[in-house]
């Protein structure tokens, strides 16, 4: 079955790198996913990366694969009190999106 | 271009009433997914359908929970006899094509149904 996990909490100061870490069990995922959400909102895409890539960045993003692992990482850069939300990896086993327990991101001004 | 639609934004109901959570995907996405996210927990897959069909309904509890995604109209998440235990967010996703293509956002996700039994 499915068991995404993820650390629950993280604080970080302001101005300083986050990594959020991901582990998934299915290996036939074609693509892992990084969805953030806000307080009260719904979930917004943040970046993706396919199963044949090792790093992806994009912008403040960079996305770590180790399929060997089956480990996930997101580290954002320079983290701003804006990016204060819970931060979900997803995998896509039968076509379908399952979640992380997600992580709670608190940057401290 | 309006996003997924999902109404109401807020819903409080007694226990043993019924719940109808309504999802209008984005224009031209024929795929939907429902997800439930208990406070304080992550989200969990409930059910995926197409327009008339149930794909996956893996995460479906078995009894009082029911999907449909009529030819026309929105899709529906149906919870009878709810209980506290329902209390929780329910997130409706959909895609244009099956989640094999999941690329570029191909889910694009409703602000979500809050729900409250009382």
């Amino acid at each position: 079955g499915e068991d995404v996990e993820q650390s629950l909490f993280l604080s970080v100061r302001e101005g300083d790198s986050s990594v959020i870490n991901c582990t998934y069990t299915d290996s036939s995922s074609t693509y892992l996913y990084w969805y953030k959400q806000e307080p009260g909102a719904g979930l917004q895409l943040l970046t993706y990366i396919f199963s044949n890539m090792d790093m992806k960045q994009d912008q403040r993003l960079t996305v770590l694969l180790n399929k060997k692992d089956k480990h996930l990482s997101l580290r954002i850069a320079d983290t701003q009190t804006g990016d204060s939300a819970i931060y979900f990896c997803a995998e896509t086993p039968r076509n379908n999106l399952f979640f992380g327990t997600g992580t709670r991101l608190t940057v401290i001004p | 271009n309006a996003g997924v639609m999902q109404n109401p934004r807020h819903l409080v109901r007694r226990r043993g009433q019924e719940a109808r959570l309504r999802c209008s995907p984005m224009k031209g996405h024929s795929h939907v997914y429902w997800y439930r996210q208990l406070p304080e927990e992550g989200l969990k897959f409930m059910v995926y359908l197409q327009k008339e069909n149930i794909i996956d309904e893996s995460g479906m509890p078995k009894e009082r929970f029911s999907a449909e995604f009529p030819k026309e109209g929105p899709s529906i998440l149906r919870i009878q006899q709810v209980v506290r235990g329902d209390s929780a967010a329910y997130f409706c996703a959909s895609s244009p094509t099956p989640g094999s293509r999941v690329v570029l956002g191909g889910y694009t996700f409703g602000s979500g149904t809050r729900l409250t039994v009382v």
